[in-house]
């Protein structure tokens, strides 16, 4: 069975403080895919990076770094000097390989992000 | 460019009544995907499918329908809508076989309300 934590339903900081979404995931395949989406108050969801499991580095993009621990089910989400246009929902996700192709999207429960500035 | 669209973005129907919510893919992708956005509860699948003619039941397809007659188009029933429906519906797509960018693509949502 896929599972995925996010713990923190809810954070808030100033402008410029580094923040740090976290995501723990369960899974018994061994070939697997994370996922980070954000969701600004308009209410799309916007595709922010995939990382696969058989690939531990970590990636680094603007402001925004991920850290992937696969001896702790992690997939961290970080935003280093945080802005107002950060402020949105953030889902993990994790989707198992089926065969030769994406499964399904597993989704978290979702963070939401308010910046003050 | 390929997009991936929901229609109606907003609906509000009457408790009882048939609703069917479009979603069309432009990528000639396999795999499409209905979920439900509550708060709370995040997204949550209701159906999905990975071909023509392939459809599959997600955790919570009790009132759902869908049928994949072709490969753009997923349009989700719900037979006998109920105030518990009321949601945002997303439409997802993916390509069939996993490469380097392979990810999900959503539509915009519906926003549905049961009356």
């Amino acid at each position: 069975a896929q599972k995925v934590t996010q713990a923190q339903t809810e954070i808030s900081v100033v402008e410029k403080e580094d923040v740090t979404l976290d995501c723990v995931y369960e899974t018994r395949d061994t070939t697997y895919y994370l996922f980070w989406y954000k969701q600004p108050p308009s209410g799309e969801l916007v595709f922010l990076i995939r990382r696969n499991s058989f690939d531990e580095q970590n990636e680094i993009s603007g402001r925004y770094s991920w850290n992937f621990q696969k001896s702790t089910s992690s997939f961290n989400f970080t935003i280093t000097a945080s802005q107002v246009v950060d402020s949105a929902v953030y889902f993990c996700a994790l989707s198992a390989r089926r065969g030769s192709t994406l499964g399904r999207l597993y989704f978290g429960r979702g963070t939401q992000l308010t910046v003050w500035p | 460019d390929a997009e991936i669209t929901q229609s109606p973005r907003h609906k509000i129907t009457e408790t009882g009544r048939q609703v069917t919510l479009a979603c069309h893919q432009t990528w000639n992708h396999n795999n499409m995907f209905w979920y439900r956005q509550d708060l709370g509860h995040g997204l949550r699948l209701i159906h999905y499918s990975y071909g023509v003619q392939d459809t599959n039941k997600g955790e919570v397809s009790d009132g759902y329908s869908v049928s994949r007659s072709n490969t753009e188009d997923l349009p989700l029933t719900l037979e006998s809508a109920a105030s518990s429906q009321t949601s945002v519906y997303f439409c997802a797509s993916s390509k069939g076989a996993i490469h380097r960018n392979t990810e999900a693509f959503f539509g915009q949502g519906t926003r549905l309300t049961v009356v």
